[in-house]
């Protein structure tokens, strides 16, 4: 079985400042993928960003960059030079192999950017 | 290219009626997914259709939930009859059959309250 973990329910952040977003994770399967939503107050889930198992580099787009920590199991995301409309939950999520594409999400973090 | 869209937005509805949900996935993606978030709890799946066919159901509650893609287009998910504990936010997802990373799009979701 899969399992998320994101154990900050609430983070704070200022304006321009960076900010990291935890998620560690188990699966027995051999290669997954690790994905990050943002999900806005008005509702829509919005993809961000993904890593592979066996991605030798940390993935990026744009100012979100996903920490990955293999041995750690464990990918944060980091927002850099935060702005306010990135206040939104953030949900961590992992895909399993073959037939098994189902998501497994985390509990979410909800991020506040403040002036 | 236009996005997952879902229908209603919101709904609400008493005890012991029903209630269908519509999820129009992004034009070409075989894979279709649905997910539920009940209130303060992550995000959990409910199934997967690839095209017409259900390929994962694992994560349907029980069986007042019939959820059917007839032509391998749009998906509709019925509940029946809808209990309280049902209330929460529908997501419908898609992504192609095969694709780099298999990411899933969400669609804005359903807001389903049963009083």
């Amino acid at each position: 079985a899969q399992k998320i973990t994101q154990t900050q329910p609430g983070m704070f952040v200022q304006e321009k400042e960076a900010v990291t977003l935890d998620c560690t994770y188990d699966t027995s399967d051999p290669s997954y993928g690790l994905f990050w939503y943002k999900q806005p107050s008005s509702g829509e889930m919005i993809f961000l960003i993904y890593q592979g198992s066996y991605d030798q580099q940390n993935a990026t787009e744009g100012r979100y960059s996903l920490n990955f920590q293999k041995a750690r199991k464990s990918a944060n995301l980091v927002i850099s030079a935060s702005q306010l409309g990135d206040s939104a939950m953030y949900f961590c999520a992992m895909r399993g192999t073959g037939t098994a594409s189902k998501l497994t999400f985390g509990t979410g973090t909800r991020l506040q950017v403040t002036l | 290219e236009a996005g997952v869209t879902q229908f209603p937005s919101h709904s609400v509805i008493e005890k012991g009626q029903t209630v269908t949900l519509r999820c129009d996935p992004i034009s070409g993606h075989d894979n279709l997914y649905w997910y539920r978030r009940v209130m303060g709890k992550e995000i959990k799946f409910l199934l997967h259709f690839v095209k017409e066919s259900k390929q994962d159901e694992s994560g349907m509650p029980n069986n007042r939930f019939l959820a059917e893609r007839t032509g391998g287009t749009y998906s509709t998910l019925k509940v029946q009859p809808a209990e309280l504990e049902d209330s929460g936010v529908y997501f419908c997802a898609s992504s192609p059959l095969r694709g780099p990373t298999d990411t899933q799009y969400f669609g804005p979701g359903t807001r389903l309250t049963v009083l």
